[in-house]
């Protein structure tokens, strides 16, 4: 399997639940990353993961934890979250390095209820 | 004053037409610059990087123009395939801040 592989594509929880979101990727990239798109804004950097140590956090609310067990492998957990937090949940990966670009896995479509 | 600019359009375009279109930034000391495109509910992906000396792939030309601070995309002979939206990507300090534009719509019409 190559690229970016994300998991799952849809997912509807409620308020209370607990829920986890999986990126896996087969590129041997160094650098991971969680982005949240929601409709007509610009993409917006929640975390970025380099070598498995976490180097970025953009003022993200701790309802989202993120994860990176290995450089392979990173994930988002959910909990508590608010209906304003539906959105598109896009993970993606690079080479370390100012002129690579994201190669950016297919998104978890997140709807809180 | 946004940090990278885009029409939204939508460019409502014929097939087989040129289209070009523009995204400022803001911050001169900028060092990379991509165009992705975005197709409807699906993941951006890198259409190209934009390099000083301006760069082409086919159909497509990027263009960079550091005094006046903006990239240029255009599309030659468009195709219906061309529709998505296409997104704008400036990296200001580390490869870690890539900072996105909202997007630019282009529609290609038969």
């Amino acid at each position: 399997e190559t690229g970016v592989t994300q998991t799952p594509r849809h997912l509807v929880m409620g308020m209370t639940n607990k829920k986890s979101l999986k990126c896996e990727q087969h590129l041997g990239h160094n650098a991971m990353y969680w982005y949240k798109q929601s409709a007509k804004k610009p993409l917006e950097l929640m975390f970025v993961y380099s070598l498995e140590e976490r180097v970025e956090n953009n003022s993200v609310p701790s309802r989202f934890s993120p994860e990176c067990p290995n450089s392979s492998h990173l994930f988002l957990h959910l909990h508590t979250l608010q209906p304003e937090d539906s959105a598109l949940y896009l993970c993606a990966s690079s080479p370390t390095g100012v002129n690579y670009g994201y190669t950016f896995g297919s998104g978890t479509r997140l709807t809180v209820v | 004053r946004k940090e990278v600019e885009q029409d939204p359009g939508p460019f409502n375009v014929p097939e087989g037409a040129t289209v070009a279109f523009n995204c400022t930034y803001s911050n001169s000391a900028s060092q990379s610059f991509f165009w992705y495109r975005q197709d409807c509910r699906k993941e951006p992906k890198l259409l190209m990087s934009v390099y000083s000396s301006g760069n082409e792939d086919g159909r497509f030309t990027a263009q960079l123009n550091r005094a006046s601070q903006y990239i240029s995309l255009l599309i030659r002979d468009s195709k219906l395939s061309d529709s998505a939206t296409y997104l704008c990507v400036v990296n200001e300090r580390s490869n870690y801040q890539l900072i996105w534009g909202a997007g630019t719509k282009l529609i290609i019409k038969p």
